[in-house]
């Protein structure tokens, strides 16, 4: 069954530090990795996708890096703002000429940045 | 910027009624998701559609729900007889294609309340 594990569950960070955010999974066959942010109430955001033969890819403060052969991903966020608190989802897109689309979440990791 | 947009915020129904949610996707998406969470949860997939067909669903989609483009610019899911567990933040989302690098924009969410 086709799974994505995240760590950790919650993490709290003072503003203007870095953090990471853990990513494996169990999806096959591989066809992209993607980082979302879902502020509270709100739709998952897109931050980065990454297919397999990308190692690192990176939007603003946030990169993200893909390691295909050990199925992880994490997500480093530099220099942390309070509008950073928000849940971090870990998302994976199965391949395969049947799938139109059909992403399968982690559970998210809930980062909160005190000032 | 475009948005996918979702109506109503939030829905609150007795059990065994009939809720349809609305979804305006981009304009020149063609391809078209929902997806669910319950409070507390992962987001899970529920059904991808494209040419007034639907073209994958998950286990959780039964023969309770269904999905309908009406007029050409509102997506709907409507859920014949709602249950408890039905309860959940229902989101909308919407891609330019089907292929597998494609980004999935997702609306803001209803969420549904079963008493």
């Amino acid at each position: 069954k086709n799974q994505v594990e995240q760590s950790p569950q919650s993490l709290i960070i003072l503003e203007r530090k870095n953090c990471t955010l853990q990513c494996n999974y169990t999806v096959s066959p591989f066809s992209n990795l993607r980082w979302y942010k879902q502020d509270t109430g709100r739709g998952p955001v897109s931050l980065t996708i990454m297919t397999f033969s990308e190692n690192t890819k990176s939007n603003g403060r946030y990169t993200a890096t893909l390691d295909a052969d050990t199925k992880q991903s994490s997500l480093h966020i530099t220099a942390s703002q309070l509008s950073d608190s928000a849940s971090y989802i870990c998302v994976v897109k199965a391949g395969g000429g049947t799938s139109y689309g059909k992403l399968t979440f982690g559970q998210g990791t809930i980062l909160t940045v005190h000032p | 910027e475009p948005e996918v947009t979702q109506t109503p915020s939030h829905q609150v129904t007795q059990m065994g009624q009939e809720v349809i949610l609305r979804c305006v996707p981009i304009s020149n998406h063609l391809y078209f998701y929902w997806y669910r969470q319950i409070l507390g949860q992962k987001v899970e997939f529920l059904v991808s559609f494209y040419n007034n067909e639907i073209s994958e669903k998950s286990e959780i989609f039964d023969d309770q729900f269904s999905v309908e483009r009406p007029d050409g610019s509102n997506f709907t899911l409507k859920i014949r007889s709602t249950k408890l567990e039905d309860s959940a933040m229902y989101f909308c989302a919407s891609s330019e294609s089907g292929r597998t690098y494609n980004e999935q924009f997702f609306g803001p969410g209803t969420r549904l309340t079963v008493l």
